[in-house]
């Protein structure tokens, strides 16, 4: 089983749509997770940490859940600029510190 | 521009050379991060520095991987003997020590193709 694992996809959803995306990790020992967006041939580039509590920016909210060990992001009101792939980061404790990225998810939001 | 950067943005070289791409970090990160991704993968981590301090490095990188970071400020990353295989994108990120020490900010890429 891989460390990180996101269906890859694509999701292709209507403008306007609701869609969420899950990333579930293997290491309970896991303590920091956050969401990337990397558009086509460009660098990720984040979108938000994920915080125990759950957390909301605008129109994207993530959660974490610890018990079944996966992290969700919902996107709502789908805007064509939100085209581009999700990649979730989940970095683990216990000594070493590497960030293990999954493979991300397409997203294509069309009119 | 007060983002990372780095250098150069591609390169082509013919198998068996060696390479070396250079990254800049935002100037107050102390953490600095290489990757390597290619094409509908995530990025995978290869080696991480804590200032001029190389504290981990993937089990994935071989020794013909090497990086450095002399001063604490920018690094390099080289690759001797290439092969075909290290055709990627290579991705340097920095990253900060307060409460937000852990989100990563990517620099544009280097774009390596090995013929």
């Amino acid at each position: 089983r891989k460390e990180v694992e996101q269906d890859p996809g694509p999701f292709n959803v209507p403008e306007g749509a609701t869609v969420a995306f899950n990333c579930t990790y293997s290491n309970s020992a896991s303590q920091s997770f956050f969401w990337y967006r990397q558009d086509c041939r460009k660098e990720p580039k984040l979108l938000m940490s994920v915080y125990s509590s759950g957390n909301e920016d605008g129109r994207f909210t993530a959660q974490l859940n610890r018990a079944s060990q996966y992290i969700s992001l919902l996107i709502r009101d789908s805007k064509l600029s939100d085209s581009a792939t999700y990649l979730c980061v989940v970095i683990h404790s216990g000594g070493s510190y590497i960030p293990t990225f999954g493979r991300g998810t397409s997203l294509i939001v069309h009119p | 521009d007060t983002g990372v950067s780095q250098n150069p943005r591609h390169k082509i070289t013919k198998r068996g050379q060696n390479v070396t791409f250079r990254c800049d970090p935002i100037s107050e990160h102390n953490r600095l991060y290489w990757y390597r991704q290619t094409l509908g993968q995530g990025p995978e981590f290869l080696t991480y520095f804590q200032n001029e301090a190389q504290l981990e490095k993937s089990r994935l990188l071989s020794d013909r991987f090497s990086a450095e970071r002399p001063k604490g400020s920018f690094s390099t990353l080289e690759i001797q003997r290439t092969e075909q295989g290290d055709s990627a994108m290579y991705l340097c990120a920095s990253s900060g020590t307060s409460g937000r020490a852990y989100e990563q900010y990517f620099g544009p890429g280097t774009r390596l193709t090995v013929t």
